[in-house]
């Protein structure tokens, strides 16, 4: 059964780098979705994307983020000037055109910033 | 904007009883509404939404407009079951809407 990919597993990174979490969706989802969640907390929605752009964005997800699809297979969520805050799961989802709503979730990658 | 409610941060329950997850939502339209499981160490996933008015795993959940709820129940709890629990609403608008989830629930079975 197809499934959604993440790499890195685990990352850890010194507070003000860059990062970048990579996803491989599913091959014939059309929507991906990348979603954080703070240790001890929800699930927080971050972004959606579609058609080669984004389709809605939360309140967190400013002009520290931005999601790119490089090609035909990666969606990537990058993070620039990483804080202490920033340390969470991130999970990145994808839902078919016929289905959109069923999310299909990533394994996760946990994010460190020291 | 939405919100979702799970009261109930951890759920302790003996094998073979009933099991009620609680979930409220407050939302201004009509959503759709999901349960998403996480056994432990796996990913997150759907276990069911309302539209499909399903049974899974023993799992049923209805919702119920006047009360803005979503419950999951099962009428006899099985020790597999064991898992973080989690309630999601999306808007049903249609396309790449994002989840607005719960706090989740944690559901031990004990033997």
């Amino acid at each position: 059964e197809p499934e959604v990919t993440q790499t890195p597993s685990h990352q850890v990174t010194q507070m003000g780098q860059e990062v970048i979490l990579r996803c491989v969706p599913i091959s014939n989802h059309l929507y991906f979705y990348w979603y954080r969640q703070i240790l001890g907390q929800k699930v927080e929605f971050l972004v959606s994307f579609y058609n080669n752009e984004i389709s809605e964005k939360s309140e967190i997800f400013d002009d520290q983020f931005s999601v790119e699809r490089p090609d035909g297979s990666n969606f990537t969520l990058k993070i620039r000037s990483t804080k202490l805050e920033d340390s969470a799961m991130y999970f990145c989802a994808s839902s078919s055109k016929s289905s959109y709503n069923e999310q299909f979730f990533g394994p996760g990658t946990r994010l460190t910033v020291l | 904007a939405q919100r979702v409610t799970q009261p109930e941060k951890l759920l302790s329950v003996f094998k073979g009883a009933p099991v009620e997850l609680k979930c409220n939502y407050s939302y201004s339209g009509s959503p759709e509404l999901f349960w998403y499981v996480q056994y432990s160490r796996q990913r997150l996933q759907l276990l069911l939404r309302h539209i499909s008015r399903e049974s899974i795993k023993g799992f049923t959940a209805d919702l119920n407009k006047g009360e803005t709820s979503f419950h999951l129940k099962k009428p006899f709890a099985q020790e597999e079951d064991s898992a973080m629990y989690y309630c999601a609403l999306s808007p049903s608008g249609g396309g790449a809407d994002g989840l607005t989830f719960g706090k989740g629930t944690h559901l031990i079975i004990q033997p």
